[in-house]
């Protein structure tokens, strides 16, 4: 098993440019979720799918941001325009049934300047 | 008041002690606790899960959960400096039992 794969691994791009973010979950994980990592926040969840149906997006920022998953084995999250406190690691984890017990990929770290 | 919180540290220990990391959690709903061991620069993985009062055991690590006091704590014995990681403690919500929420993580250093 590849387990989630997450790409870029890291993305440095300039205050105004569309930014997005590609994650693969685990085959046959019916949930996906994205969160963001700061060292002053911590994880916060962002979205997350089930089903390829986005249930929860509240964490979602503000509406520079937004997330897809047209299909069970690939998710975007896009950021349009990015600005400089975006920079954070992207991560994207993917599970069974939900409820905790997560396999997370190894992050896009995102640098906006 | 946050909804999942820890101390950030670092905590201390030496080589072979007991390391005792705590995380206390506001909805008192909460069902499911989980634990994730963090390397720096890493991904987060899932080292304990505990829905039930009471101590649960792995290997070297022990869950404990007092849903009263609304206290979850993981104890390392004999830790080792490969334990040197961020714990990551985390909670589902009563009303959304699919996603959890994580406390800020307590950055621990064992010292050979």
């Amino acid at each position: 098993d590849a387990g989630v794969i997450q790409s870029p691994r890291h993305e440095v791009t300039e205050m105004g440019q569309e930014v997005t973010l590609r994650c693969k979950p685990i085959s046959g994980h019916d949930y996906l979720f994205w969160y963001r990592q700061t060292m002053m926040r911590g994880l916060e969840l962002l979205i997350y799918f089930n089903n390829n149906v986005p249930i929860d997006d509240s964490g979602m920022p503000e509406d520079r941001f937004s997330a897809k998953m047209p299909n069970a084995s690939f998710s975007t999250l896009k950021i349009q325009p990015s600005e400089p406190r975006d920079s954070a690691v992207y991560f994207c984890a993917s599970s069974l049934k939900g409820g905790g017990g997560y396999t997370f990929g190894s992050g896009t770290r995102l640098t906006v300047v | 008041q946050k909804e999942v919180e820890q101390n950030s540290g670092p905590l201390s220990v030496p080589e072979g002690a007991i390391a005792s990391l705590n995380c206390t959690y506001s909805d008192r709903g909460s069902q499911s606790f989980f634990w994730y061991r963090q390397y720096s620069g890493k991904s987060p993985e899932l080292i304990m899960f505990i829905y039930s009062n009471g101590d649960k055991e792995d290997g070297r690590f022990t869950a404990q959960l007092n849903k009263a006091s609304q206290y979850v704590s993981l104890l390392i014995r004999d830790s080792q400096p490969s334990d040197s990681a961020t714990y990551l403690c985390a909670v589902t919500l009563s009303g959304g039992y699919q996603k959890v929420t994580f406390g800020i993580g307590t950055k621990l250093q064992v010292i050979p």
